[in-house]
């Protein structure tokens, strides 16, 4: 298995300002992923992260306002860019160490922008 | 477009009981399909995974099942404890060439009564 922690596990941000959150896991992964996920909702797709390359976006998010690296194959940060409230949520990361392999998950950081 | 629908959306039974939940895909040339629970304010936690060249996976008291053709795979949960109580989403790989990604399903609350 893998583990993954997440850096802030929580923040309170002001509107106009950027977060940056950053995932970490105990070993390799081949392809990492960010989510986003509302109160009481699923989760939707956001990005997948890809080491040297530039992550694929999803319909409807951008790289402007959620930029995202990836250094190596243990590391990822995505940044949530010119917060507004409807930026509020819980982002979580996810990695999986062989290609179509089981999803592993970091535990979410909750952003509250006021 | 991949759509993961999950039935009920919400669950509550007594303790022991024997419960089934739904998932359903609209399109079935899908890599594989990850059962997971969620509890609340967590990431989540992968339960099974089942390839899509296999029809079951099992692990203590979870079963999943997987019919492509039809577009389902259920999770059956034996003997149901208080600690079983959580959310429990399916995710579904979509088959492509290069980079691949996960669409999760609409999720189910289950809350089980001692």
């Amino acid at each position: 298995s893998a583990v993954i922690s997440q850096k802030p596990s929580r923040d309170i941000c002001q509107r106009g300002t950027s977060l940056t959150i950053q995932c970490q896991v105990d070993s390799q992964v081949t392809m990492m992923f960010w989510y986003r996920q509302q109160p009481g909702q699923s989760l939707t797709l956001i990005a997948t992260a890809n080491q040297g390359s530039e992550a694929t976006y999803e319909s409807g998010f951008v790289i402007d306002k959620f930029p995202i690296s990836r250094p190596n194959l243990t590391f990822s940060t995505l940044t949530v860019s010119n917060m507004s409230p409807e930026d509020s949520s819980i982002y979580l990361c996810s990695g999986d160490r062989v290609r179509g392999d089981t999803q592993y998950f970091g535990p979410g950081t909750r952003l509250t922008v006021l | 477009k991949q759509e993961v629908t999950q039935i009920p959306a919400a669950l509550s039974v007594p303790e022991g009981e024997n419960l089934v939940l739904n998932c359903s895909f609209t399109d079935s040339a899908i890599y594989n399909l990850q059962w997971f629970r969620q509890d609340p304010g967590k990431g989540l936690t992968s339960l099974l995974l089942i390839q899509s060249s296999q029809r079951e996976q099992t692990s203590g008291r979870l079963n999943a099942s997987l019919d492509k053709s039809s577009g389902r795979s259920t999770l059956y949960i034996a003997a149901s404890q208080p600690g079983d109580s959580a959310t429990y989403l399916c995710a579904v790989r979509r088959v492509t060439s290069g980079t691949y990604k996960y669409i999760f399903g609409t999720g189910t609350r289950l809350k089980v009564l001692a």
